[in-house]
């Protein structure tokens, strides 16, 4: 079965670090780009972070930019988010999704259950 | 970057109505649009692709339309199971992705 199963939310302090994982099952997870979309309470989607098939190419949000890393594993089938100088307006639930096509600019068509970041202090 | 709008915001409508949801790029995106429903609760679902193309799986009475800077997703018949969020997303050239600000489905 094809899945996506994210972990690591947690609720931290502004200015701390978290990192995200999200582990893949059910498809050939190094032929296909991968993204980070986030929902704030109460909001719309909002694009993250994308990294290509082989992850040579990145490409963040200007939110985040600076602040966040993604990367991957393809050798574990695993995608990560390394979130750091947290603030308050990163408070989601943060979903990472499969791209249809596997380019890093895509229709998003496996999501995972989504995994929740609170920054408070 | 490109931005994308949506219309109505909300909408409530009976079971059984056509209901038709409006999208639209704020530069051509060719058909590289797609359309996501999020149930209260639950995670995003693709519901189309390449601005008509319906994804596997989805119900028939949905349907996409559009091409360029305007687009429509149309619900032919509205379900009880059709109250949700409906957001679109372009997906062309460079990245980012962006999305839409969604519009809310309710039973009248």
């Amino acid at each position: 079965q094809v899945q996506l199963v994210e972990s690591g939310g947690d609720v931290v302090q502004p200015g701390r670090s978290l990192r995200l994982s999200c582990a893949a099952a059910g498809f050939t997870f190094s032929r296909y780009g991968l993204h980070w979309v986030r929902q704030a309470p109460g909001k719309g989607l909002e694009f993250v972070a994308v990294i290509s098939y082989d992850g040579r190419n990145e490409y963040y949000a200007d939110s985040v930019k600076g602040r966040f890393t993604i990367s991957r594993d393809n050798s574990k089938n695993t995608l990560y988010l390394q979130m750091n100088s947290l603030r308050a307006e990163d408070t989601a639930v943060y979903y990472c999704a499969k791209g249809i096509f596997g380019v890093v600019v895509d229709a998003l068509d496996i999501w995972g259950q989504g995994t929740m970041v609170t920054v408070s202090s | 970057d490109i931005q994308m709008t949506q219309s109505p915001s909300s909408l409530s409508a009976p079971v059984g109505d056509r209901v038709t949801i409006t999208c639209r790029a704020s530069q051509g995106i060719s058909n590289y649009l797609a359309w996501y429903q999020q149930k209260p609760g639950k995670v995003p679902k693709l519901l189309i692709y390449a601005a008509s193309t319906l994804q596997s799986g989805v119900p028939s009475r949905f349907s996409g339309s559009g091409s360029g800077t305007d687009f429509t997703l149309t619900i032919s018949r509205l379900q009880p199971e059709d109250v949700a969020t409906y957001y679109c997303q372009k997906y062309n050239s460079a990245p980012p992705i962006t999305f839409g600000p969604g519009t809310k489905v309710d039973i009248k």
